[in-house]
């Protein structure tokens, strides 16, 4: 157990449509990173907030958005959902706000769109 | 086009056997992670490596980055099946992070 919780675990839905996912990171993190993992591209970085502050960018689309709140947890926002966001996406956090990969996962939550 | 390519892609090997997986790039990072993945679950940190040359050993695993701080390589002795799994070399240059194509391991009893 990583000590980063993701919800939901799984969800499914329909074209169109909009949905979040939320993550508490780790005790004491204060980094948070959003990353897509789909069978042909791979695990793909997202986003990365720290402590409420948008950090880095990666290959995020305009459709979808993500916040860091007070508390420290992230919701990462997808909308107008098409079958090729069909992915895993995970959330892992991180002590540091500086550029680092020594990050910590979370289980994941499997975003099903039909 | 990936930043981090990994070979080989996919790995079936015996209990007991050696293996070695790559991780190459043309860009220089500052550090590069090793990372196993296992079936819905998150990926878990195996090692970091930050200077050019490094080795580190983890039981049965040595890692080490290369001199350029280009590519790292993964060496597992005498593999067992609780290695099965999907390996992934990731590392940070600039504000970016860069996580590599991913090698999955199959390891037989």
């Amino acid at each position: 157990d990583s000590g980063v919780t993701q919800t939901p675990k799984h969800l499914i839905t329909a074209t169109g449509q909009r949905v979040t996912l939320r993550c508490s990171p780790r005790s004491g993190d204060l980094s948070v990173y959003w990353y897509q993992q789909s069978l042909d591209q791979g695990l793909q970085f997202l986003i990365q907030y720290y402590n409420g502050e948008e950090r880095a960018k990666g290959n995020i689309l305009e459709r979808f958005s993500a916040q860091q709140f007070p508390d420290l947890h992230s919701e990462l926002n997808l909308s107008s959902l098409e079958l090729g966001d069909s992915a895993l996406y995970f959330c892992a956090s991180s002590v540091y706000g500086a550029p680092s990969i020594e990050q910590f996962f979370g289980p994941g939550t499997r975003l099903t769109v039909l | 086009t990936q930043l981090l390519e990994q070979s080989p892609q996919f790995l079936s090997i015996q209990e007991g056997e050696n293996l070695t997986v790559y991780c190459n790039s043309s860009s220089v990072f500052s550090s590069l992670q090793w990372y196993r993945q296992e079936p819905g679950e998150g990926p878990v940190l195996l090692v970091t490596v930050v200077t050019g040359g490094e080795v580190k050993k983890l039981k049965r695993l040595t890692f080490q980055f290369g001199d350029a701080r280009k590519d790292s390589s993964l060496h597992i002795t005498a593999a067992q099946p609780g290695d099965t799994g999907l390996y992934l070399c990731a590392g940070n240059t600039g504000n970016q992070f860069y996580f590599g194509t991913g090698t999955s391991l199959t390891v037989i009893p």
